[in-house]
């Protein structure tokens, strides 16, 4: 158990509709990270929050917003669904910002979304 | 875009050192260059990390060259539980690109 928790773990839902991921960072880690994975794929960086900012930004479509509240907890909205938005999705969290000591990332066990 | 270079996959025999290569000729002098691993669909785990000396932690080794523009991790005694998706980042820690497919032979 790496400590971040991901709900739902499993999402269901029809072509453009919306639907929200939620992610929470393990206790003390100011930073979340998004991550897509498309079947049989690697890891696309989405977007990255420290502590109520955005940090850093990737491939992440403008369907795509995300944001990181003050208690830390983030969420990622995915809307005007389409078929390839199927994938999982993964959260993580560090304690640091960058590629320093402290920027481990501890992965949460990720959502599955289906888009029917 | 990956930042990364790594083989798409690697065989390994059970009991046997694996080593599993990577590039990472864009980092940075100050930049940590970290490993991590996913098995079947399950999140990444990590597995060590270092800046330019050798480490070493209870999952593996990790040597990274001098010019620190490429690293190898070594799994000393392979096992079938080891058989994963292998990640090498750097740098800024974002940038996972598709890793090395290990599979451990019985």
């Amino acid at each position: 158990d790496s400590g971040v928790t991901q709900t739902p773990k499993h999402l269901i839902t029809a072509t453009g509709q919306r639907v929200t991921l939620r992610c929470s960072p393990r206790s003390g880690d100011l930073s979340v990270y998004w991550y897509q994975q498309s079947l049989d794929q690697g890891l696309q960086f989405l977007i990255q929050y420290y502590n109520g900012e955005e940090r850093a930004k990737g491939n992440i479509l403008e369907r795509f917003s995300a944001q990181q509240f003050p208690d830390l907890h983030s969420e990622l909205n995915l809307s005007s669904l389409e078929l390839g938005d199927s994938a999982l999705y993964f959260c993580a969290s560090s304690v640091g910002w960058g590629g320093g000591p402290t920027d481990t990332q501890y992965f949460g066990p990720g959502t599955r979304l289906t888009v029917l | 875009d990956a930042k990364t270079t790594q083989p798409p996959s690697m065989d390994c025999a059970e009991g046997r050192a694996a080593n599993l290569p990577c590039n990472h000729s864009t980092i940075s002098g100050n930049e940590y260059v970290y490993w991590y691993r996913q098995i079947h669909s399950q999140g990444p785990q990590y597995i060590i990390h270092g800046l330019k000396n050798n480490e070493t932690n209870e999952m593996a080794s990790l040597i990274i060259t001098e010019d620190r523009k490429s690293s190898t991790l070594i799994l000393p005694h392979a096992t079938l539980r080891d058989t994963a998706v292998y990640y090498c980042i750097a740098p800024n820690n974002l940038f996972f690109g598709t890793g090395t497919r290990l599979t451990v032979i019985p």
